[in-house]
Parts: structure tokens; sequence; C-alpha cells
């Protein structure tokens, strides 16, 4: 059974860092893109970035190109996601998701999501 | 990167059929077969109701159908069903090599 679990998630001021992690099991990681999607609260989805399987393609939406990195660990099987100088703007329930081919694919999997708020 | 344009809200009464637009540009909808649908209940993470424009996974409904033509593509619902109701929302691939999620749209059951 494929299970994604999010974690680190909090609450974190403007300008300070943060890193998101995904454990994820029940399939080849190495091999699966992996994508972060969030949504703030009442609002929808937003897609944030994308990996492949190696970790060599990475892909980010503008609203966080330059701020967000996205990379793994395929000997944990864990996806990450770093925040760096997030603004309040970024406050959102974080997605990890399989994906099932580099960005023309589909998320065929998601974990339950970990709140990030940023507040002063 | 703008959103696609999802209706804020579709309804329908049980056992009818409605049907939930979803409109880009030729830069995403129309120029590629890499739009997916997803329903997402309150409190829960989405899930994967149709890709690749047409093709339901397995598990899904077939009252769940897709099509597309031009830059909107299309989610319809047949038999509608009190558990149909949900948020949706439409993705797709862009060639700015990026994914765009539209706004999402509200599914009522009368």
């Amino acid at each position: 059974e494929v299970e994604l679990l999010e974690s680190g998630g909090g609450l974190v001021q403007p300008g300070e860092s943060l890193r998101l992690s995904c454990g994820a099991s029940g399939f080849t990681f190495s091999t699966s893109p992996m994508t972060w999607v969030r949504q703030a609260p009442g609002k929808g989805l937003e897609w944030v970035s994308l990996i492949s399987g190696s970790g060599a393609g990475r892909y980010y939406a503008d609203s966080v190109k330059g701020r967000f990195t996205v990379s793994r660990d395929n000997s944990k099987n864990t996806l990450y996601l770093e925040l760096n100088s997030p603004r309040v703007e970024d406050t959102a329930v974080y997605y990890c998701a399989k994906e099932v081919r580099v960005l023309t694919g589909y998320r065929d999997y998601w974990g339950q999501g970990t709140l990030v708020t940023v507040s002063s | 990167q703008s959103a696609l344009t999802q209706p804020a809200s579709v309804s329908g009464s049980p056992g009818q059929s409605i049907t939930i637009s979803c409109t880009g540009t030729n830069s995403d909808v129309g120029g590629y077969n890499y739009v997916s649908w997803y329903q997402q209940h309150p409190g829960k993470a989405p899930k994967v109701m149709i890709y690749d424009v047409t093709i339901r996974p397995s598990g899904v409904s077939n009252r769940f159908s897709g099509s597309k033509s031009g830059n909107t593509a299309s989610l319809t619902i047949s038999g509608l069903q009190a558990e149909d109701e949900a948020d949706y929302y439409c993705s797709s691939y862009t060639s700015s090599n990026t994914v765009v999620f539209g706004g999402g749209t509200k599914v009522v059951v009368l």
C-alpha cells in the first residue's frame, strides 16, 4: 500500500527557513517523480514544485522560484521542500504527491498534508 | 502561470448529470492532452478522477467522464449522488514546463 507522510510544518516567522519532509513507502521511490502542492486556507490547489526520480530534474512555480528548494534522498525514501525566506502568503497546507510522469503526468497518490503558518 | 478558469460552483439534483468546465490557453489545456481532474472532500487530500483528458483510473466510478474541445476541458458527472458533493480541480501541463491547477468548482447536490 502506498503511503506518503508529510512532516515539518508549523509556525514560522517571515524570513526564517523551514524544511518539510515527506516519507514514502509502498512503491519504488527512486524511480518516481514527486510533487509538492499547497492549499492556502479556504483556497484552491496550487502546484509548487516537482522533482524527477533521480533528482536531476527540478521544476518550480514562478511564485516560489528562487525561494523554495525541492530535493530528495532516495536512500531514505524521503522528499524535502526547503522554504527559504517564506512570506505570509506562503501560509498553506503543503501536500506531497507521487507523480506518474515528469510534468506531463498526474498525481496518483497524495499525503494528508502539513500546515505551514507564516506569521510574525 | 495564470490559474485555469473553472466555475465557482455547479449544482444538480440526485440522478442528474452536471458538467464542470476548465478553460485555459493553447499553451496548456489546448496544446496538450495532459489534463487531469481531482476530487477533494473537506479536510481530505485530493483524489484523481480523470487523467490524460479522458482516462479513468481503476476504482473510479464510470459515472465520471472527461473530454476536451479546443482550450476547454470538461468533467461530467452522470447519475449525481450525494457523495459526489465536493470540490473539483482541473490541472494541466504547460509549455513553460510547469503544472497549473484550476481555481476549483464546488459541486452541490440539491
